[in-house]
């Protein structure tokens, strides 16, 4: 079945730093693709859509310029957490839709950022 | 985007049968019902996907009545394996870029 996978799995950086997570599906094409961010025992939150060749859509609330979100080819799409605060400590998930006929939405094992 | 509600959390046991309900009262014509099943850290692997009735794979069920408007997953015989948070999700599932929303989940506890 359709792959999604994630880089790094963890990160530890200290506040200030930019981190880049890379989101890539293995076997197959993903011209959209989602980031999710998930807090300690609650669900997902959709940050934003990663349109290949274009800008991202974010959710509201979301800051586009402390997110920034690049889907520069069929295959990847990363997401920078520019200068990390404590605050931005969570577990980043990614997702695309594997195959046309299903719908069906595969998710990436996620990225769990720590900032120090 | 179709609000989903289930019970936040549901205890089981070994061997038994779990079925878990979502309401979701605003659905459009043209979206499916699915379900996810998430450990932690881990990304939502799929469980599921219906439109109506019922839906049978090797892991579970899913019954879906005529309105639409609420659908149970039903997990036979549940392992302690079993123990995570279930999702249940509405959305255009056919849609590439149709986004889903992910409501509070159900946390299943499987107990020995």
């Amino acid at each position: 079945g359709a792959v999604v996978s994630q880089h790094p799995s963890w990160v530890i950086c200290k506040s200030g730093t930019s981190v880049k997570i890379e989101c890539r599906s293995l076997d197959f094409q993903a011209t959209t693709m989602f980031w999710y961010r998930q807090f300690p025992k609650q669900s997902l939150m959709l940050m934003a859509t990663s349109n290949e060749g274009s800008k991202a859509t974010y959710e509201q609330g979301v800051e586009k310029d402390k997110f920034l979100i690049n889907h520069a080819s069929l295959t990847l799409s990363t997401l920078t957490v520019t200068s990390a605060h404590p605050e931005d400590s969570s577990f980043y998930i990614c997702s695309a839709r594997g195959d046309p006929n299903t719908g069906e939405l595969f998710f990436g094992e996620g990225s769990r950022l720590t900032v120090l | 985007l179709a609000k989903t509600t289930q019970p936040i959390s549901m205890d089981s046991y070994e061997g038994q049968e779990v079925n878990i309900t979502c309401s979701h009262n605003n659905i459009a014509t043209n979206d499916y019902i699915t379900w996810y099943q998430q450990f932690p850290s881990q990304g939502p692997r799929f469980i599921i996907q219906g439109y109506k009735t019922k839906v049978t794979n090797e892991v579970a069920s899913l019954f879906i009545p005529a309105d639409r408007k609420s659908s149970t997953l039903s997990l036979p015989r549940v392992s302690l394996s079993d123990t995570a948070v279930y999702y249940c999700l509405v959305g255009a599932g056919m849609d590439s870029s149709y986004k889903l929303i992910f409501g509070s989940g159900t946390r299943l506890l499987v107990r020995p």
